[in-house]
């Protein structure tokens, strides 16, 4: 069974950093395909992806926040953390981790299939 | 960056009834396309993945269609647990992003 569950902050001041935490459990970042990415949805709109890890420590970021965020797995203890400097009202949001993957597909040449998010956190409450 | 665009953003539909949401992408996403539904106050839940494959535990009433740049979400008789905000995710290309919901209320 796939769980995943964020920590972190609930209250954050304007320019400080934000880090949370997502700690999961039912399946590892060892395995190869298996990514973890980040999610968070202000008050009342849309959900916004911010980042993605995988396994082989290959990491994507959203162009817009690219500058302000990192993530970061640590495979030993199941977590994954994702810091975001320089913190602003308008970052007032639920946070989610979720769970990804990909495998290999041979088209002529291997080309990574993606999957979309298929287990998500509850979320942490972030405000500003 | 592709443009995911849904609509209606609110759809009107009565217990029982059938509710059709609509998402359009800016370029072809091909087939990788996801729908995920979220009640008040919980996470979104992944309803529909590679554009009409539906999700482990997820009824037959959930149907998906489309591909490239325009897809279609089709709940066949709406349950009191479909009023809900939905959403499309394309998975194609780097950034993944999120139309901006279709609210289902109850007419």
């Amino acid at each position: 069974q796939i769980t995943l569950k964020e920590s972190g902050p609930t209250l954050v001041e304007p320019t400080q950093t934000l880090t949370l935490t997502c700690n999961f459990s039912g399946f590892s970042l060892s395995t190869s395909g298996v990514g973890v990415g980040w999610i968070r949805q202000p008050p009342g709109k849309a959900l916004e992806w911010l980042a993605v890890i995988y396994w082989d420590d290959d990491k994507r970021y959203s162009p817009s926040l690219k500058s302000r965020i990192t993530i970061t797995k640590d495979t030993s203890k199941n977590q994954v953390v994702l810091t975001m400097t320089n913190m602003d009202p308008v970052d007032t949001a639920t946070y989610y981790c979720a769970h990804t993957s990909y495998y290999n597909l041979w088209r002529g040449s291997y080309t990574r299939q993606y999957s979309p998010f298929a287990y998500w956190g509850q979320g942490t409450q972030v405000t500003v | 960056e592709i443009v995911m665009t849904q609509s209606p953003p609110t759809l009107f539909v009565s217990p029982g009834e059938r509710a059709t949401l609509s998402c359009r992408a800016s370029q072809s996403v091909s087939s990788d396309l996801a729908w995920y539904r979220q009640k008040p106050g919980q996470a979104p839940r992944l309803l529909i993945s590679a554009a009409s494959t539906r999700a482990t535990g997820i009824p037959a009433r959930f149907s998906g269609s489309g591909s490239g740049t325009e897809f279609t979400l089709t709940i066949s008789s709406l349950q009191s647990e479909d009023f809900a905000v939905y959403y499309c995710q394309q998975y194609n290309n780097w950034p993944r992003t999120f139309g901006q919901g279709t609210k289902v209320e109850i007419k």
